[in-house]
């Protein structure tokens, strides 16, 4: 089964609304990743927060990991329509280091 | 050019034929994964490796197999396709342990 489980599975906002993607995962981790897919292409890495770190930024992205609820935040601040596309949480176990994604959130953001 | 190339991009085939989805990369990686995408399901892995001769099964290996021909090329097969492995195929290299993975653009598979 898939470690990592995304909320909501589909989202639509407004230009220059924030967007919130959640996941949970199952077992401990190593560290958590989020990736962002365009239509039918290949995912690209967007940022990597490690099981001791709690917060993380990298330019409009914000993410947020609690290890106690197994959980990870992914806030995009003022959306811009060209954000649309898909966005996965991955996780990496400690035993295993191998990747395992969760079904993703599609975000929607209308001009 | 590409750091993880994926061939063919596309390919249809007929069921219980044999194909192979190959995989190469230049960013010197020692792992490489290949997954598959269905839509609503996100990416599953079907098989992982480690370095040349380290090959380990994903979440869901049954109907593949690989080969890790170099630590740059790892190739995917299906040894009798059937209809239900009409997917988009990925593969991902990264380098260590645990870091970030650089996935190819895909091949989009259809079987008939």
């Amino acid at each position: 089964s898939q470690q990592g489980e995304e909320d909501p599975q589909a989202l639509s906002i407004q230009e220059g609304e924030n967007a919130t993607m959640n996941c949970s995962y199952k077992t401990s981790i190593n560290n958590l990743q989020w990736y962002r897919q365009n239509s039918g292409r290949g995912l690209v890495h967007l940022i990597l927060i490690r099981s001791n770190e709690r917060e993380k930024h990298s330019g409009r992205l914000r993410v947020t990991l609690d290890t106690s609820k197994k959980s990870s935040s992914l806030l995009i601040t003022a959306s811009r329509a060209a954000d649309t596309a898909s966005y996965f949480c991955a996780t990496v176990k400690d035993s295993s280091y191998k990747l395992i994604f969760g079904s993703g959130t599609r975000l929607l953001v209308r001009p | 050019d590409a750091d993880v190339t994926q061939t063919p991009r596309n390919r249809i085939t007929k069921t219980g034929k044999r194909i192979m989805l190959e995989c190469s990369q230049t960013k010197g990686h020692d792992r490489m994964y290949w997954y598959r995408q269905d839509p609503g399901l996100g990416l599953r892995l079907i098989y992982y490796s480690f370095d040349v001769k380290d090959i380990n099964k994903g979440e869901i290996s049954d109907g593949y197999s690989v080969s890790r021909q170099a630590q740059a090329k790892f190739s995917l097969s299906l040894e009798s396709a059937i209809p239900n492995q009409t997917a988009l195929y990925f593969c991902a290299t990264s380098f260590g342990r645990g870091t970030e993975a650089f996935f190819g653009q895909g091949t989009r598979l259809t079987v008939v």
